[in-house]
Order: structure tokens, then sequence, then C-alpha cells
């Protein structure tokens, strides 16, 4: 059983530049999410997705952010014209029922 | 509104010690779980301990037991024999499962040190 995992590790980029992230789920759970967390707090939720549907989308989630899960498998999160407020961790996590299990994260820093 | 509330910002014990984390909670549903993640110092997240609401007895996994008290909706851990390993952010989560939303709902942290 090989947990979550995430590409790439870090990512450093120059405000305005597009970033894509990407997330492989543990096999066989259909549940998939995106939580960002910044220094020192709790994750905050993104959105979830149950096989490949989009089914919940959290309001902090701008237009500049969207995810897809094109066949249930993988998922990407991209951020277009990043701003420095979107330096983070952005974490993903998968379940088969109701235990969540989180990747080692993503951490991206805007300059 | 489902809340989840932690009210020690941060606490430190010897090692060896035993060390109780606090954790309240609210919210209308019958059916829910509640989790205690772990996220040592940048590494990632790791469950700890889950319990169901439905159950009465409180979950244990190895040096780890909660005291649930649903009436109270207090979700407390206890860690025994602390471990300098023990050291890390420790985040208490409610889950409602059912319906189209299973997102987490997290307190906001306990930082806990291990001192030698």
């Amino acid at each position: 059983d090989t947990g979550v995992s995430q590409d790439p590790r870090h990512k450093i980029t120059k405000r305005g530049q597009n970033v894509t992230f990407r997330c492989d789920p543990i096999s066989e759970h259909n549940r998939l999410y995106w939580y960002r967390q910044t220094l020192g707090q709790g994750p905050e939720f993104l959105t979830y997705f149950q096989n490949e549907a989009q089914l919940e989308k959290s309001r902090l989630l701008s237009d500049r952010f969207s995810a897809e899960r094109p066949k249930g498998s993988f998922s990407t999160l991209e951020i277009q014209r990043t701003e420095q407020g979107d330096s983070a961790m952005y974490l993903c996590a998968s379940s088969r029922v109701n235990e969540q299990f989180f990747g080692p994260g993503t951490r991206l820093t805007v300059l | 509104a489902q809340t989840v509330t932690q009210s020690q910002p941060e606490m430190s014990v010897q090692e060896a010690e035993t060390v109780t984390l606090s954790c309240t909670y609210d919210t209308s549903e019958s059916n829910y779980y509640l989790f205690w993640y772990k996220q040592p110092p940048s590494r990632q997240m790791i469950l700890v301990i889950r319990q169901e609401a439905y159950k009465q007895q409180n979950a244990t996994e190895n040096r780890f037991s909660v005291n649930f008290q649903k009436a109270a909706k207090s979700f407390s851990l206890k860690i025994s024999d602390s471990q300098l390993g023990d050291t890390a952010m420790y985040f208490c989560a409610l889950l409602h499962p059912g319906g189209s939303n299973y997102q987490l709902i997290w307190g906001a942290g306990t930082k806990l040190i291990i001192k030698p």
C-alpha cells in the first residue's frame, strides 16, 4: 500500500505565473480532497472529488483555482496568475470510507 | 455551524510523562466521526486515532487513547509514556459522513513539545 504521493514537493514561482500540482491517491480510494495549510494553522478545505466528480468546492477557492480528476485516479490543482497570498502548503488526501490519508504536501512560495 | 476548538496552543512535557490534549466540538448531527492527526515538523499529516460517535467505548491505539464525552462534546487525547518522536502539531478534526461533502472540520492545533 503505497500512500498518497504529491508532486512537486516544493515550488517557487514568481507572482503572475501559473502553477500545477499533482496528487496520486492510494489506489482504490474513490474520494480525493485538496486542502491548503498556512504556517501554524490547521488545514483549510478547498475541494473534494468522489471518483471523477467534483462534489464540493470551498468559497475560499477563487476563480484562479481549478482542480480536476479526469479518470477518477490522480488529480491536479492549478493556480492561475499566482499571488503572494497563495504561498502555503497544499495538501492532498484520499479515503475509501471515512479515514482520510494525507500526502506529504506541495509547498508553494510565490515571490 | 460545525466547529472544533483546541484551547491549548502549546504544551510541553518531559519524556515518559503523560499528557492530555483538549478538544471540544459543536455539531447538531448525530452521526459523526472524530479524529486526532499528528503533524511532525516539516513532515506529513498522520492519523493517530479515530472515534465513531455511536460508539461509547473510548478508542485506544497503543500509547494513545481518547476520552470521548459525547454529551459535553469533548474529545481529548491522552499520550502515555511520551517519547521524543511525539513532538508535533496535533489537530483534532470532525467529519460528518454522507451527503455530498466529506470535508474535515479542523481545530487550530496544539503544538506539543516533548523534552528530554
